[in-house]
């Protein structure tokens, strides 16, 4: 059972376009979601985190949006550069808890 | 500031063997979660460490095991070793309270 679903396995965006990644979850007891970005043969590198009591937070050209009613958040990137070029992955945690459940990740492409 | 170090970076192992890996979190951090990467499946949950003590376990059987030590550095160990076992597992550290867990670069299992 998927509790946290990225259904989009990549995403191609033009450099200075906005970069738009999607993530759904399933269980209503997340209170805190974090977006990872992952370049290969390096472990996973933390962007920016939202907790349930907000609805947005801002951090330079990243944005992360939540809708609890709908169980869906969204990272944007805006301006996309190629240095963004990899794969991203959202988790959501309950409790307070250091358990995250993360998705399986969006491979993101910007072209130059 | 070192980053979260584990070893090795790569092993080759047969069915059956077992095997041992190690995480230095960042100094300072005292808790310790580790996490198995597969194609496909994303991050999956093993378990988390604070204070020398098991505080979450993911959905892994009783082969998969670890340990947190006093200065927090933690053993993850994997027994009789399935040729499923094969993955990157990724070892990462937070603050007490923190909410973003900074990963090492992982060590990538091989089983022939």
């Amino acid at each position: 059972d998927q509790q946290v679903k990225q259904n989009s396995p990549s995403l191609s965006v033009q450099e200075g376009r906005i970069s738009i990644l999607n993530c759904d979850y399933t269980n209503s007891m997340f209170d805190y979601f974090l977006w990872y970005k992952k370049y290969p043969a390096e472990g996973p590198t933390f962007l920016i985190s939202i907790s349930s009591i907000k609805d947005k937070n801002e951090d330079g050209r990243f944005t992360v949006f939540l809708n609890k009613s709908a169980k869906h958040l969204s990272l944007h990137i805006v301006p996309s550069q190629p240095g963004d070029s990899a794969v991203y992955f959202c988790a959501a945690s309950d409790g307070g808890t250091y358990k995250y459940i993360f998705g399986t990740g969006t491979r993101l492409k910007v072209l130059a | 500031k070192a980053g979260v170090t584990q070893t090795p970076r790569y092993l080759i192992k047969t069915r059956g063997q077992q095997v041992t890996l190690s995480c230095s979190p960042i100094s300072g951090h005292r808790s310790v979660s580790w996490y198995q990467q597969t194609p496909g499946q994303g991050l999956q949950f093993l378990f988390e460490y604070f204070s020398e003590t098991q505080r979450n376990k993911g959905n892994f059987p009783g082969r998969f095991s670890g340990r947190q030590f006093s200065n927090s550095r933690s053993e993850m160990n994997v027994s009789t070793l399935e040729l499923g076992d094969s993955a990157l597992y990724l070892c990462a550290s937070s603050l007490v309270g923190g909410k973003a867990q900074h990963f090492g670069d992982g060590t990538r299992l091989s089983i022939l």
